[in-house]
C-alpha cells in the first residue's frame, strides 16, 4: 500500500496518561499535515512540516501536544496528560512539494476515559 | 483570513437524480479549491480540485464542480446519484500565503435514497 498509513487505527487511553501516534506518509511527499476532527465537524488544523521543519502551528495546539518529523519522513504527535477534550480522530495528510491536493490517512481515533 | 462555508448539514437526494452540495469561499488572491469525501471511520478521499483554467472540473466517480468567480462559489455537483455515494463531503481552499496549509468546511451529509 502506497497510501498514507497512520498507526495505531484506534487508542484508548486513560485520562492523564501520555499517547503518541505515527504517521509514514507517501513516499518522497515533502509536506505533512496533522489534523483533529471531532464527531460532525470538519477537519481542524493542528501542524505542518515541510521536510523535517515544523513551519507552523496552529493556536489550538496546546503545550501538551508536541509534533516531531525526525528526517523529513514518518512523524509522530504526542499528546501528555490526556484530557477527555482530547477524544477525537486524527488525521494525518502528505502531499509534494510542487502538489496542490493533500492525501489523508485513514486517522486514529483516540477515546480518552 | 480564508474559509470556506458549507451551508447545508445534509442533503437528501433520489437515486438516479442530480446532486449539489454547495459551497461558497473567502480567499485573498487566487483560490485552490478542494472536495474530499469521508466514509464512516475514515479518512478524507480526494474527489477533484481546481486550481486554474476551465470553471468546470471533473473528478472521480463522475464527479464534478463549478467554480464560480463571481459568486465566490465552487459547488459539487452529480448528474445521476447512486446510493453509494452516501457520505460526508468536504470543501476546502488551501492557503495562498505560502503556509499551505487546507481550511476545511463543516461537512455535509449526502444522503441518496433508494
Amino acid at each position: 500500500d502506497t497510501g498514507v498509513s497512520q498507526n495505531p487505527r484506534h487508542k484508548i487511553t486513560k485520562r492523564g496518561q501520555n499517547v503518541t501516534f505515527r504517521c509514514d506518509p507517501i513516499s518522497e511527499h515533502n509536506r505533512l499535515y496533522w489534523y483533529r476532527q471531532t464527531l460532525g465537524q470538519g477537519p481542524e488544523f493542528l501542524t505542518y512540516f515541510q521536510n523535517e521543519a515544523q513551519l507552523e502551528k496552529s493556536r489550538l495546539l496546546s503545550d501538551r501536544f508536541s509534533a516531531e518529523r525526525p528526517k523529513g519522513s514518518f512523524s509522530t504527535l504526542e499528546i501528555q496528560r490526556t484530557e477527555q477534550g482530547d477524544s477525537a480522530m486524527y488525521l494525518c495528510a502528505s502531499s509534494p512539494d510542487r502538489g496542490t491536493e493533500a492525501f489523508f490517512g485513514q486517522g486514529t481515533r483516540l477515546t480518552v476515559v | 483570513a480564508q474559509s470556506v462555508a458549507q451551508p447545508e448539514d445534509q442533503v437528501n437526494v433520489a437515486e438516479g437524480n442530480p446532486l449539489t452540495v454547495k459551497c461558497t469561499y473567502s480567499v485573498s488572491g487566487n483560490p485552490y479549491l478542494f472536495w474530499y469525501v469521508q466514509y464512516p471511520n475514515r479518512g478524507l478521499q480526494f474527489l477533484l480540485k481546481y486550481i486554474t483554467g476551465d470553471n468546470l472540473v471533473k473528478g472521480s466517480y463522475g464527479f464534478e464542480a463549478e467554480f464560480n468567480k463571481s459568486q465566490t462559489s465552487f459547488h459539487l455537483k452529480k448528474p445521476s446519484a447512486l446510493v453509494s455515494d452516501s457520505a460526508l463531503y468536504f470543501c476546502a481552499v488551501r492557503d495562498t500565503s505560502g503556509t499551505y496549509k487546507y481550511i476545511f468546511g463543516t461537512g455535509t451529509r449526502l444522503k441518496v435514497l433508494a
